[in-house]
Parts: structure tokens; sequence; C-alpha cells
């Protein structure tokens, strides 16, 4: 089975901090999502990544970045925690072609006071 | 711009009773449309996707979904729905090449009354 696996679940910085979120997956899976979740909003993608130190940004990607050194690992970089990226995280990966089968995390929770 | 809605933001039925979660799109192509469903705590799981061909798709857990283009809905049903399909729906609609990105509406809870 595939798995997605998010370092952390649960997160609480500080307004300013910076953070780390990573992800691994381990069905050499060439591309890989950062979502966020909010109640009411759903799901938005932040960023997509379809290779190695490939990036591309999604719908909302103000105030993060990402970096993809190897082709299982996809971290998302938060350079200054605000309030407002209080939100659940989730990292997804999928097989290239026209499947849309994304394989998710289980999700990071952050809070950031 | 591709878009999705889910009208319904929660909805209750009673185990063993029929459901159906409506799911409306806007994309200029023929789309490429999915269900996914958020168990408590749990990440995203693929329920059933549509590309092309038959517009009624089976999907796992007993779940199917009908596109009609005339109305630009993909509406999730099930005949009798158990208790352990309490959870969160998500309608998306795939764009850009392969369809990789994924569009999600907001999301439908359901709650399964015993």
């Amino acid at each position: 089975d595939v798995k997605v696996t998010q370092s952390s679940r649960y997160l609480v910085k500080r307004t300013g901090e910076k953070v780390f979120l990573e992800c691994v997956q381990d069905m050499d899976h060439e591309n890989m999502f950062w979502y966020r979740q909010d109640p009411g909003l759903g799901l938005r993608l932040i960023y997509f990544s379809y290779d190695v130190k490939m990036k591309e940004k999604g719908d909302i990607p103000e105030g993060y970045s990402v970096s993809r050194e190897k082709k299982e690992r996809f971290s998302l970089i938060l350079e200054s925690a605000s309030t407002n990226q209080t939100s659940m995280y989730l990292c997804a990966s999928s097989p290239p072609g026209p499947t849309g089968e994304l394989f998710f995390g289980e999700g990071s929770r952050l809070t950031v006071l | 711009a591709q878009s999705v809605t889910q009208p319904d933001i929660h909805i209750t039925v009673s185990e063993g009773a029929s459901l159906e979660l409506r799911c409306n799109y806007s994309y200029g192509a023929t789309p490429y449309l999915f269900w996914y469903v958020q168990s408590p705590g749990q990440g995203l799981q693929l329920l059933l996707k549509y590309f092309s061909g038959d517009t009624l798709v089976q999907g796992i857990k007993g779940f199917e979904a009908e596109f009609k283009r005339s109305q630009s809905s993909f509406n999730l049903r099930k005949p009798s729905v158990h208790w352990s399909d309490a959870a969160e729906y998500f309608c998306a609609v795939g764009r850009g090449q392969g369809a990789q990105k994924l569009v999600f509406g907001q999301g439908t809870r359901l709650t399964i009354n015993p």
C-alpha cells in the first residue's frame, strides 16, 4: 500500500517562527502536493512538485515555500508563521499520468499563537 | 476558472437509508471528476472517479456517482448507509496536464443516526 507520512501530527508555534512540515512517500511517485484544509473552504492547493527540485505554485502560495531535494520527500516551509496560517496541512502524492488519484497523509494540524 | 460547489455542508441520515450528496462543477472542457472521503483523523481516500465513458461510475464501499453534463453535476449516491460511512466527503475536479491538480469542493459532513 502507498504510504504518505507526515512527520508531525500536531504542532504549536509562535508568530514569527519558522516552521517546517515534512512529508515522505514510499511509492516512488513523481508528483507531490501540499494542501491546506479549513472548515467551509475544503482543500486548497499551496504548492505542487512534479519532480525533484521542480515546483509550481498552487492557488494560495503566499507565505509558504517548498523544498524537494529527494524524490520521496516534500517539505513545506512557513518562513514567518502567522496566526492566519493556523490550519490542517495535508500532503499527497500521485504517480504521473491522468490517474487523478492522490494518496494523502493523515495531516499536520498547525496552531500559530 | 475551475470550481466545485457542494451545496450541503452537513447532512444527517438514518442508518439503512439512502444517500445522495450533491456536487456541481464549473469547467470548460470535459472534466475529470472525483469523490474523496475523509474519516475522522484520517487523510483523504479516493472513492471513485470519472474520466470518460459510462456516466454512472462505481466506487469502493458501495458508492456510485453519476455524471450529468447538462446539469454540470456529479452526485454521489449509496442505496443504504452504514454507521461507518460517517465522514466528510469531498468532490473534486482535475485540471492541468494529466488532471493532476485537483480543485476541491467545500466538503459535506455526513452524520449517521442509529
